[in-house]
C-alpha cells in the first residue's frame, strides 16, 4: 500500500531563514507528488506538483521541491521564509496512470517567528 | 471560476441524527472527491466520482455514509446515525480527468455531541 511520511511534525524557524520540510513516500508504481498548504480556517491550496519531467519543481510563494526517485523523497524548500508562511503543509501522492485518490501525510506545522 | 464551495461550513448535531453536506465543484470539472480530516492528521480519501458515476470508495466509508452526484454536478455526502467518531472536517475537491491538480473547498466541520 502506498504511504506518505512527513518526517517533522513541527518546524519552528526565524523569519528570513531557509527551511526544508521533508517528505518520503512508498510506492512501487509511478507516482505524482504534491505539496499543499493549509492556512488557519481555510481550505487546502496547491503549492506545487510533480507529474513528470524536470525533478526540480517550482511553486507559488517562492517554494520549490525536488523529486528524488532513488530516495523516494519530495522535500519542500524555501530559501527565505516570511511570517506569512506560517501554516500547515501537507505532502501528498497520487498513484497510477489515472491519478485518482490523494494519499496525504500527517502534515508539518511551519511556525515562522520574528 | 468561483472555486469549490461547500455547505454548510459548520454543523453541530446530536449522536444518532442524520446529516447531509453539499459540495459544488468547479463547473467544468468532471471529477469530484470527498475526504475527511481529523485534528492533527492529513486528509483521508473517502470516495470519488467521475461525472455521476461513483468510481472508488475507501474502506473508511462505512455503510452509514452515502454519497451521490446525481447529475454530475454538485454532490451530497450523507451520514446516517452519526457517532462521536464522525466528528471531523469533511473536504470536497474537484479536478479534470487525469493526474492533475485537485482543488479543495473550505470544508464542512462536523461536531457530533
Amino acid at each position: 500500500a502506498q504511504s506518505v511520511t512527513q518526517l517533522d511534525s513541527q518546524v519552528p524557524v526565524f523569519e528570513e531563514a531557509p527551511v526544508e520540510l521533508r517528505c518520503n513516500y512508498s510506492s512501487s508504481v509511478s507516482v505524482y507528488l504534491f505539496w499543499y498548504v493549509q492556512y488557519p480556517n481555510q481550505g487546502l491550496q496547491l503549492l506545487l506538483k510533480y507529474l513528470s519531467g524536470s525533478t526540480l519543481v517550482k511553486g507559488i510563494n517562492g517554494f520549490e521541491a525536488e523529486f528524488n526517485k532513488s530516495q523516494t523523497s519530495f522535500h519542500l524548500r524555501k530559501p527565505s521564509v516570511h511570517i506569512s508562511d506560517t501554516a500547515e503543509y501537507f505532502c501528498a501522492v497520487s498513484v497510477g496512470q489515472a491519478g485518482t485518490a490523494l494519499i496525504f501525510g500527517k502534515g508539518t506545522t511551519l511556525s515562522v517567528s520574528s | 471560476d468561483t472555486g469549490v464551495s461547500q455547505n454548510p461550513r459548520h454543523k453541530i448535531t446530536k449522536r444518532g441524527q442524520n446529516v447531509t453536506f453539499r459540495c459544488d465543484p468547479i463547473s467544468e470539472h468532471n471529477r469530484l472527491y470527498w475526504y475527511r480530516q481529523t485534528l492533527g492528521q492529513g486528509p483521508e480519501f473517502l470516495t470519488y466520482f467521475q461525472n455521476e458515476a461513483q468510481l472508488e470508495k475507501s474502506r473508511l466509508l462505512s455503510d452509514r455514509f452515502s454519497a451521490e452526484r446525481p447529475k454530475g454536478s454538485f454532490s451530497t455526502l450523507e451520514i446516517q446515525r452519526t457517532e462521536q467518531g464522525d466528528s471531523a472536517m469533511y473536504l470536497c475537491a474537484s479536478s479534470l480527468v487525469g493526474p492533475g491538480t485537485q482543488y479543495f473547498g473550505p470544508g464542512t466541520r462536523l461536531l457530533v455531541l
